[in-house]
Parts: structure tokens; C-alpha cells; sequence
């Protein structure tokens, strides 16, 4: 296990197209995190899930942003209908149960909406 | 709810120098208190963390002490390398919400020979 994967690396979408990211977290992690980072901020907080139970959803995931978390294993982000304003770095993290646990990060997927 | 102050950056050292990153937080209870680092075309990782009040976080050289009554959470380290140049978050985890991190707005490092 290499640790959290994202895929793709980089997307370029046109405004109004849809696109779908994927996250493979580590194996034995049954916490999978979204955050979204835009240039020169810290991430913010999306969304996370318990196996494949979706517990919370920021006010920042509008209804245009799916996730999905099928058999508690890999995960994938939807957005519907691209706006520039989506344009951002995407990442996902993984971690075990327990307050202060670490969460490890993916590379994350840099979405430009043209 | 809950918040990380950073210091604003970005700050640029000569090698051996002193680094002191500050951090503080606003946040109800009590939070498990972080700092990951992300290197150029890197994935953010956990540089160190502290979960409860005066417990210190050391991991490379690097240093933080949780401290309740300031709220803060410094980064420093003694003598900084090239290698550490990076871009530094600190964040919190309030522990509930599945623990999910609340970060800063990062501190560019840059450290020249």
C-alpha cells in the first residue's frame, strides 16, 4: 500500500461539462475525507465519510457536488455542471477512528474549468 | 466556529537561521492541534501534533507546544535547511465531526543556501 491515491492528477473541463474524481484511500482506513484548496488558501473541508456511510456535508458542497462512497472503499466526487468558480485543487484523506489520529493526504486532482 | 490564524508569509530565511511560524486558534472544547507540511508537487503530510494542552509535538527538528491559555500552537525550529523550504499549515481537529482538520492558510517558507 502506497497510501492515498487520487485520480486524475489534473483535470481541464469547459464550463457546464460534468466531471468525476476518484480516491483510493489506505486500506484499513474507514475515514475518507474531501477538502477542496484554492491557490495561497488552506484546505476547506467538504465532506466526510464512516465505511461507506456519508456523515456530513459542508455548506460548501453545493447540490451541484456528489460524493459517494460504495462498500466503504474507494470514493469518487462529482461535480455537475462545472463553473470557473469549482476551479481548485481537490483532496482526499484517509484515517482511522479516534480524535487526533493523522490524516494522510492524496496528491490531490486540480480541476480548471475553462 | 471553529478557526486557525496564521501568520502571514511569505517568509524567507538564510540557512541555519531561527524559524517561528505562529499559529493560534479559536475553537469550543478541546482540540487536537496539527502541522502538515507540503512540499513542492507533494501531497500535504503531518509534520507533528499535540492533543491536549502542554503536550509538545517534535518530529525533524521541528517543534510546537500546545498552549491553552494563549491558544496557540507556535512551529520553530533551531537551525532551518534548504530542504525545509515548503508551504506550512497549521490545523485543528475539535474532534468531533469525524475529526475532520481545520487549517490555516498556510506559510510559504523559503530558505536560501
Amino acid at each position: 500500500d502506497t497510501g492515498v491515491s487520487q485520480n486524475p492528477r489534473h483535470k481541464i473541463t469547459k464550463r457546464g461539462q460534468n466531471v468525476t474524481f476518484r480516491c483510493d484511500p489506505i486500506s484499513e482506513h474507514n475515514r475518507l475525507y474531501w477538502y477542496r484548496q484554492t491557490l495561497g488558501q488552506g484546505p476547506e473541508f467538504l465532506t466526510y465519510f464512516q465505511n461507506e456511510a456519508q456523515l456530513e456535508k459542508s455548506r460548501l458542497l453545493s447540490d451541484r457536488f456528489s460524493a459517494e462512497r460504495p462498500k466503504g472503499s474507494f470514493s469518487t466526487l462529482e461535480i455537475q455542471r462545472t463553473e470557473q468558480g469549482d476551479s481548485a485543487m481537490y483532496l482526499c484523506a484517509s484515517s482511522l477512528d479516534g480524535g487526533g489520529t493523522e490524516a494522510f493526504f492524496g496528491q490531490g486532482t486540480r480541476l480548471t474549468v475553462v | 466556529g471553529d478557526s486557525v490564524t496564521q501568520m502571514e508569509g511569505p517568509v524567507t530565511l538564510s540557512e541555519e537561521a531561527f524559524l517561528t511560524i505562529n499559529c493560534t486558534y479559536t475553537a469550543t472544547g478541546y482540540p487536537s492541534l496539527f502541522w502538515y507540511v507540503q512540499y513542492p508537487g507533494e501531497g500535504l503530510q503531518l509534520l507533528l501534533k499535540a492533543t491536549k494542552a502542554d503536550d509538545k509535538g517534535s518530529n525533524k527538528g521541528f517543534e510546537a507546544t500546545y498552549r491553552k491559555e494563549t491558544t496557540s500552537f507556535h512551529l520553530e525550529k533551531g537551525s532551518v535547511q534548504v530542504s525545509d523550504s515548503a508551504v506550512y499549515f497549521c490545523a485543528l481537529s475539535d474532534g468531533g465531526s469525524g475529526s475532520r482538520l481545520t487549517f490555516g492558510e498556510g506559510t510559504q517558507l523559503t530558505v536560501n543556501p
